[in-house]
Order: structure tokens, then sequence, then C-alpha cells
């Protein structure tokens, strides 16, 4: 069955560090996106790729980055620069952003 | 940009109907979706409007109004598994992004 797949579920980490959240999809979808979402929040958009070898920001990119070297796969890495780190964040991917987003499961990163 | 409003909050009992709003400001509207998102969890597609009018599915209905920057998610029956989050996302010219409301959390009471 195809999916979307984010690991790991939990993540923790001390301040000061970066850390690479991974996302992987079999879907064959040509789009991939990053959210973030805090507590009772909505989500806001960390980066988007619409194609291999392309990125580009969302709302919210200070202190993330991200990669698209594969079709397959769009890690995010939270960088030690990014404020407030905690909080749960979504995968999502499409084949065209007329179609419904298909979302991981999700990451919960803790920074202490 | 783009400005999307929901209410934080909805009660309602079980068998009743709700409606939860949305309004939205953003330059290159395309399309609008719904998803329904339970707590910890992923959100799920529920639907998607681009024209002008009610889409029915089930116990869930949408309804836009692109002129006047307006949709709503229409429940009926409803059931405690219907207690969630409900997120309004807007789409823009060329389809590139989804943003998305801050959502509006519904509990559903028996």
């Amino acid at each position: 069955d195809g999916g979307i797949t984010q690991s790991p579920k939990y993540l923790f980490r001390k301040e000061g560090q970066n850390v690479t959240l991974s996302c992987e999809q079999n879907l064959n979808h040509d789009a991939m996106y990053w959210y973030r979402q805090d507590p009772g929040q909505g989500l806001r958009l960390i980066y988007y790729s619409q194609i291999v070898n392309d990125f580009q920001k969302g709302d919210i990119a200070e202190g993330y980055s991200v990669s698209r070297e594969k079709k397959e796969s769009f890690p995010l890495t939270v960088t030690s620069a990014q404020k407030n780190p905690t909080a749960f964040y979504l995968c999502a991917s499409t084949k065209t952003g007329a179609q419904p987003l298909h979302f991981g499961n999700g990451t919960r990163l803790t920074v202490t | 940009g783009q400005n999307i409003d929901q209410p934080t909050e909805m009660t309602a009992t079980e068998g009743a109907i709700v409606q939860i709003n949305c309004t939205y400001q953003t330059s290159g509207f395309n399309g609008l979706f719904w998803y329904q998102q339970h707590a910890g969890e992923a959100p799920t597609f529920l639907s998607y409007n681009v024209l002008d009018g009610l889409e029915e599915k089930g116990r869930f209905s949408s309804f836009l109004s692109r002129s006047k920057g307006y949709s709503y998610l229409l429940l009926k029956e409803l059931q405690m598994k219907d207690s969630a989050s409900y997120l309004c996302a807007v789409t823009n010219t060329g389809f590139q992004k989804l943003v998305f409301g801050t959502g509006t959390r519904l509990l559903v009471s028996p």
C-alpha cells in the first residue's frame, strides 16, 4: 500500500543541537510540504517543494532547512537557530495542488 | 498575503446539526479544502470546493461563495466521534501551496 511515512514518531533533543526529521512517500507525488502545529493551533507552512531539486520557503521558514534530492524524500532539518522548535511536525504530499494532501502521522519534537 | 478566520471552538449535541464557518482573504484564490483532525493525529481530507455552491458527501456538506470569501462545513446527525478540530485551507493560483486557518475545535456532547 502506498503512503507517506514520517520517522520517528517522538524525538527529543537538547537545545543547540540540529535535528533532521524524515519524510518518505511512495505515492509518486510531485509536491511535498512541511507544516508545524503548536497546541491548539492550525498548521503553518514551513517549506514546500513542487519538483526534485527545487523548494520554496513557506510562512515560517526561519531556523529550518530542507532538501529534495529524490522525489520520494523531503527531510526537514530543525537548526539551532529556530527559537521555539518544540512542536508537532507534519509532512504531506500531493500529485498536484488541486488534489487533497496526504499526511504522514507526524513527528512530535521536544527540545529541552 | 492570506488571512483565514474560523471560530476557535464550538459545542453541539449528539444528533444535532452544526455549521462551521470559514472566511478568507487571499490573493489568487483557487479552491478551499476542509480537513478533520483528531487530537494528536494527522488531518484527514473531508471536502474540496472550487466553484460556488454546495457539495454534499454523506453527513458532511461544504459550501463556497467565492465572491464573499466565505465557506462553511455542515455536519448533520452528529456523533460523538465527530469531536475533533476542523481545518479550513485555501490554495492559491497555480495550486502551489495550501494555507490553513487555525481550526475550529468541535465538542459533541451526549
